[in-house]
């Protein structure tokens, strides 16, 4: 099956700085990918569509100014967390829809991105 | 708007039973239904697909099935073992969209 990579898998930084976290779609290209965050012991909640080539679609309650997406390539989108703080803690987990046989589609998951922020 | 829910949020049950996790979509406009399998502190790995054409998918010990006009779908382990024990997902596509909604996931626990 089709494979998403993320990068990195874990990070820790400092409140106030940025941090980014790439997504990679490794076999297959996506002009579409999203982003899910997930809190402790709580389910995914989509956070924001990154589409290639054009500005990202955030869901409603998203800040797009501290959540920075860029789709640049066909199997690279980026998050960027700006100014991140304790709150912003969290594992990020981005999907690509890929073909799943013949002309249907399956979202592919990467393995997600844990985030301390202290 | 779509929104998924799933029922029950816990359950505990004995090493050897047959269970079923509920899984409950509000919009039936869905390309796809998708349940998913998270350990504690890992990422998701995905179970079973239904597209929305399909009624059931089968694989090993675990069976879904799909029904659009009632806006649920359905898990079924046979003979759970304690390495079942994880938290379940569905997610359900948005309308017209393959963006995902997830439900508010079920934690399994069997016990050995």
């Amino acid at each position: 099956g089709a494979v998403v990579s993320q990068h990195p898998s874990w990070v820790i930084c400092k409140s106030g700085t940025s941090v980014k976290i790439e997504c990679r779609s490794l076999d297959f290209q996506a002009t579409t990918m999203f982003w899910y965050r997930q809190f402790p012991k709580q389910s995914l909640m989509l956070m924001a569509t990154s589409n290639e080539g054009s500005k990202a679609t955030y869901e409603q309650g998203v800040e797009k100014d501290k959540f920075l997406i860029n789709h640049a390539s066909l199997t690279l989108s980026t998050l960027t967390v700006t100014s991140a703080h304790p709150e912003d803690s969290s594992f990020y987990i981005c999907s690509a829809p890929g073909l799943a046989g013949g002309s249907s589609y399956e979202q592919y998951f990467g393995p997600g991105t844990r985030l301390t922020v202290t | 708007k779509q929104e998924v829910t799933q029922i029950p949020a816990a359950l505990s049950v004995p090493e050897g039973e047959n269970l079923v996790l509920n899984c409950s979509f509000t919009d039936s406009a869905i390309y796809n239904l998708q349940w998913f399998r998270q350990d504690p502190g890992k990422g998701l790995t995905s179970l079973l697909l239904i597209q929305s054409s399909q009624r059931e998918q089968t694989s090993g010990r675990l069976n879904a099935s799909l029904d659009k006009s009632s806006g649920r779908s359905t898990l079924y382990i046979a003979a759970s073992q304690p390495g079942d024990s994880a938290t379940y997902l569905c997610a359900a596509s948005a309308s017209g969209t393959y963006k995902y909604i997830f439900g508010t996931g079920t934690r399994l626990k069997v016990l050995a």
